[in-house]
This record gives C-alpha cells, sequence and structure tokens, in this order.
C-alpha cells in the first residue's frame, strides 16, 4: 500500500524553463511534507518542507504548493539549472516536523534540465 | 564530522553471512533513523531512535534485522543470515529540534 506516490518516473526540462515536480497521498493523517533532493551515490539532501496548515512554501528558485483537498502536492523549480538535474523525492510524516518520526517516501521521480 | 556518517560505504558478502552497518549521526543530533532503498524504489522506513530507545521498528522486515544506539550516538544496524532480497542501500538519518532528517551517503549491500 503506497501511501505517497510519484507517478512520474522521470522528467525532462530545458534550462531556464520551469520544472514541477507531483506527488500525491492517501493518508489524512500526514501533516508534514519534505522534498528531499538525491544525486547518485550520494544521500538524498533536504530540499524544502510545508506544513499541513500552509498551502505554499517558498525558497528561492524552490516552491511547493499544497493542496490538502485533492492530497496533492507539488515542487516547482523556477527557472531551473542543469545542477538541478536529479531524483527528487517527496515524503510525508504524521505528528509535525520531519524528526518526531518516520517519513513515508514516495518513488522518486528523476529530473533531467538540458542546457 | 560535520555530517551523518556511515561505514562501510559498500559491503559485498555471501548469502547467509550476518553484516553489520554503522551509523555516526551529526553530534547532538537525539533522533536516528534507518531506511533502506532497494533498486528503483524509493526510501523504506526501517526504525527510529530517540536517544537510545526505539520507540518505532515497525519497518524492520524480518526477526533477521535488528539494531542499537549507545550513548545517544552511534547505531549499529545487524542483519542475520543474510539473503539476496536484503541487498539495497541502508540509509541512515539523524535529527534534532523539530528540524529536517539530514542523511549520510549510505551503505551499499550486495548478497551474493
Amino acid at each position: 500500500d503506497q501511501q505517497v506516490k510519484q507517478n512520474s518516473p522521470s522528467l525532462s526540462v530545458q534550462e531556464g524553463r520551469i520544472s514541477i515536480l507531483n506527488c500525491d497521498y492517501t493518508n489524512s493523517m500526514f501533516d508534514y511534507f519534505l522534498w528531499y533532493k538525491k544525486y547518485p551515490a550520494e544521500g538524498p539532501t533536504f530540499l524544502i518542507s510545508i506544513s499541513s496548515i500552509k498551502d505554499k512554501n517558498e525558497d528561492g528558485r524552490f516552491t511547493v504548493f499544497l493542496n490538502k483537498s485533492a492530497k496533492h502536492l507539488s515542487l516547482h523549480i523556477v527557472p531551473s539549472q542543469p545542477g538541478d538535474s536529479a531524483v527528487y523525492f517527496c515524503a510525508a510524516s504524521v505528528g509535525g516536523s520531519g524528526n518526531t518520526g518516520k517519513l513515508i517516501f514516495g518513488q522518486g521521480t528523476t529530473l533531467q534540465v538540458k542546457p | 564530522g560535520a555530517g551523518v556518517s556511515q561505514s562501510p560505504s559498500n559491503k559485498v558478502t555471501e548469502k547467509g553471512k550476518d553484516v553489520e552497518l554503522r551509523c555516526d549521526p551529526i553530534s547532538g543530533h537525539t533522533a536516528l533513523y534507518w531506511y533502506r532503498q532497494s533498486l528503483g524504489q524509493g526510501l523504506e522506513f526501517l526504525i527510529y531512535f530517540q536517544g537510545n530507545s526505539a520507540p518505532d521498528k515497525s519497518g524492520l522486515p524480518s526477526d533477521r534485522f535488528s539494531a542499537e544506539r549507545t550513548g545517544g550516538s552511534v547505531s549499529t544496524l545487524t542483519i542475520q543470515r543474510t539473503q539476496q532480497e536484503d541487498s539495497a542501500v541502508y540509509l541512515c538519518a539523524s535529527s534534532t529540534n523539530n528540524q529536517p532528517q539530514h542523511f549520510g551517503d549510505g551503505t551499499r549491500l550486495s548478497i551474493l
């Protein structure tokens, strides 16, 4: 039972354009969501998070949108850069911020940004 | 070091052998987590420590898997009688004060 789903295994965009990565979840108890970026042979690196009391959080080129009624969140990267090419994981937790318990991860989306 | 450190970075062993994986969390981080990532999959939660206690062991796939944490710092994940399906990247993360989890680079475990 996949509680967090990233239905697009891969995404390719041109440098300078917007990248939109999507994530769906089924557990209505999730109240904290995170995006991690992963390069090959490295551990995931935290990118941005959002609490369920918000519908948008922005950090530089990265914005996360949360639609609780649709149980959907998305990560927007504007403008996309070749260094953004990596695997992006969506994750969710119950009970607030990410250190109080386990994270449930999606399968990941591989983003390729072409120069 | 400043980050989460895991050793070994790679481990190849024969089916049936026991393996021990080590995680050094960021200094001062009270929470420690183990995950694994099988080929083409997302990260799968294994176990969570708060201090030396493990309030959530729900992700351990079988009784061949165990973990401990001593001194509120280093943790070891032990897999007994390894099977080929245990092959994966085992990732450790730590966190504190309601901050996001920080991950190490993982141990790539291959069972022949």
